[in-house]
């Protein structure tokens, strides 16, 4: 069965920095997609971006890049220039690439901005 | 706009009763997705929908039953055999095709057991 692991509960970051989420997953799988989504304290799910396991190249929109490890199983979220709009719940997440399957979601980070 | 509604925003249920979640897209999508989160956990999947008729258990289907009589929408009934029904609920959609088949939330509903 698939996992995935969020081991940050929580994680502060001082406005204009730059943070990185951390993400682990595991999965016999060889071709899948990850993603990151954020819940703000609205609690609709929002997706920040998306990487295809078979790509090579880091996934990038505007301030968010990821750091995409496949042999490591790894998927981190940078967020650059850290803005109070930020500030969220961010959810790690899998889904194998055959059909409609489910998405497979860490718990969680809860990311805190400081002014 | 193209986009995801649940309804209502916030439910209150008494125990025993049975409650239904709507939950309706535009977006010409094919699945359909019903997730719970719960404090200090993931979304876990309770039903989805691959195309209109038909339907899967997700890992906590128990006492949840859904229908799929229309590709637009996918409601979602908490019986009164869930024992533990209080939670946050999404709705999800995706288009189905592989390549763009990511899943879109909608701005979920607050269930309470009074």
């Amino acid at each position: 069965a698939q996992t995935v692991t969020q081991s940050q509960p929580e994680m502060s970051v001082q406005e204009a920095e730059t943070v990185t989420l951390s993400c682990t997953y595991d999965t016999s799988e060889s071709d899948y997609y990850l993603f990151w989504y954020k819940q703000p304290p609205s609690r609709q799910m929002i997706l920040v971006i998306r990487q295809e396991a078979y790509k090579q190249q880091n996934a990038t929109e505007n301030r968010f890049s990821v750091n995409f490890q496949k042999a490591a199983k790894s998927f981190s979220l940078k967020i650059s220039d850290s803005q109070l709009g930020d500030a969220a719940m961010y959810f790690c997440a899998y889904r194998p690439n055959f059909g409609n399957e489910k998405l497979t979601f860490g718990t969680g980070t809860r990311l805190t901005i400081i002014p | 706009d193209g986009g995801i509604t649940q309804s209502p925003k916030y439910l209150f249920r008494k125990e025993g009763q049975n409650v239904t979640l709507s939950c309706e897209q535009n977006l010409n999508h094919d699945a359909m997705y019903w997730y719970r989160q719960d404090p200090g956990q993931g979304l876990r999947l309770i039903y989805y929908s691959q195309i209109v008729n038909d339907f899967q258990k997700g890992d906590i289907a128990e006492g949840y039953s859904v229908s799929r009589e229309k590709k637009e929408s996918f409601p979602l009934t908490v019986t009164s055999a869930q024992k533990n029904p209080t939670a946050f609920y999404l709705c999800a959609s995706a288009s189905g095709r592989a390549s763009v088949d990511t899943q879109y939330f909608g701005p979920g509903t607050r269930l309470t057991v009074l």
